[in-house]
């Protein structure tokens, strides 16, 4: 069974501009999570979503936003880059909502490098 | 207060020694803790979880210890292995009575193990 799948797998943007990143949940998973993760601040939680509605929003301006499509998977988009952007970017996939069993299945992610 | 506390930041151990790794929380909602193994260049993933109804839980060479009412729980890793060397995150899972899955994560804690 595939794990989770992330594009691009690293990316250098300058500031000012936007990057799309790329999640394909496992097979049959229906919730998307994406966190932000930085030396400083650790794993930070983004949003998440579950059959292409936004269930949850984490504390991240109005710049971070994304979206689930039909088949599960998912984009994020960073507009109006900052250096302060820099950072790992993790989607994690579960089974449904209400799974509450703690498994969260982590791609490997998307590093993104602000200059 | 959605913040889960965790200590140390680092820590080196020799091989066949204890790990233990201590996180804290006060949010009485959080109901699930799960903690996650993260190796260089890869995601998170799940090692060992426990509900908060349950005071121990082992699994192999890892055991979670919870205290309910001081809302702390630790992570021991025995006859540590430079295998296990990686970054250990703490987490609390916040469902919303199952209408969302939200993962909250402490810090993080780099482990080294020495041969």
């Amino acid at each position: 069974k595939a794990g989770v799948t992330q594009t691009p797998r690293y990316l250098i943007k300058t500031r000012g501009q936007q990057v799309t990143l790329s999640c394909s949940p496992i097979s049959g998973h229906r919730s998307v999570s994406w966190y932000q993760q930085t030396p400083g601040q650790g794993l930070q939680f983004l949003f998440e979503y579950f059959s292409e509605t936004q269930r949850n929003k984490g504390n991240f301006p109005g710049r971070f936003s994304g979206r689930q499509f039909s088949n599960s998977r998912s984009e994020m988009n960073v507009s109006t880059l900052e250096l302060g952007d820099s950072a790992l970017y993790l989607c994690a996939s579960s089974l449904a909502a209400g799974a509450n069993t703690g498994e969260l299945f982590f791609g490997e992610g998307s590093r993104l490098t602000v200059l | 207060q959605q913040q889960v506390k965790q200590s140390p930041q680092s820590l080196i151990v020799q091989k066949g020694g204890i790990s233990i790794i201590n996180c804290a929380y006060e949010n009485t909602a959080f109901d699930y803790f799960p903690w996650y193994q993260q190796f260089p260049g890869k995601g998170p993933a799940l090692l060992i979880a426990i509900r908060p109804d349950v005071s121990e839980k082992k699994e192999g060479r890892f055991t979670i210890s919870f205290n309910k009412s001081a809302k702390q729980f630790s992570l021991h890793i025995m006859d540590s292995q430079p295998g296990d060397s990686a970054t250990y995150f703490c987490a609390a899972w916040l469902s919303y009575g199952g209408a969302t899955n939200k993962l909250i994560f402490g810090t993080g804690t780099l482990l080294a193990v020495q041969p």
